[in-house]
């Protein structure tokens, strides 16, 4: 069964950072594209990195490129977001998840962690 | 970047009724759409994705349609646990983007 447990959410001034891990098992890690969406609180989905298998290529999302940086550690099953120069708008849930298709990039998102909260405020 | 515009914003209907949601991509995106459910509280759940096909173990009243610019997406003999919000998702190009939800409450 695959399991993505989310963790490192927490209470961040403006300004600040922030690193989110995702553990990863049940499946092979290293051959699937691995992703964070994140859901602002009452508001719908944001798709915000990705990174794929092998962890040599990297996506972002505009709102966050040059502040956050996505990795992987295959050998630990383990996904990072480090997250810095945060933003008040920057608070959301954020979710790890999984890509099924084997492509470098994400096309969708077939398991999903329970999420972990990033509040962004002074 | 791709806009999904998602239609109704919120719906409410029987136990029994068929349901539709639609979405518009802002250009062609030939069928390359998602469909997810999330119940309040709870991570999204991928239900259809190519615009049509149906995700392992998701119930067959649930369906997809479309391609090109617009998108639908149904749900037949609503049941009480198809309560939550439904979004689309388009793959076509970076940045992947969402549409902005489908409150579905049950009357």
């Amino acid at each position: 069964e695959v399991q993505l447990l989310e963790s490192g959410g927490d209470l961040q001034q403006p300004g600040g950072s922030l690193r989110l891990s995702c553990a990863a098992s049940g499946f092979p890690f290293s051959t699937f594209a691995m992703s964070w969406v994140r859901q602002a609180p009452g508001k719908g989905l944001e798709w915000v990195a990705s990174v794929n298998g092998n962890g040599q290529h990297t996506y972002y999302a505009e709102s966050v490129r040059g502040r956050f940086s996505i990795s992987r550690d295959n050998s630990k099953n383990t996904l990072t977001l480090q997250m810095s120069r945060l933003r008040p708008e920057d608070t959301a849930v954020y979710y790890c998840a999984k890509d099924p298709t084997k492509n470098p990039r994400p096309f969708r998102f077939d398991s999903w962690g329970q999420g972990t909260l990033v509040t962004v405020s002074s | 970047d791709i806009q999904m515009t998602q239609s109704p914003s919120s719906l409410s209907a029987s136990f029994g009724d068929r349901v539709t949601i639609t979405c518009q991509a802002s250009q062609d995106i030939m069928h390359y759409i998602n469909w997810y459910q999330q119940k309040p509280g709870r991570a999204p759940k991928l239900l259809i994705y190519d615009a049509s096909d149906l995700e392992k173990g998701v119930p067959s009243r649930f369906s997809g349609s479309g391609s090109g610019t617009d998108f639908t997406f149904t749900i037949n003999n609503l049941q009480s646990e198809d309560l939550g919000t439904y979004y689309c998702q388009q793959y076509h190009h970076l940045p992947l983007t969402f549409g902005g939800g489908t409150k579905v409450e049950i009357k």
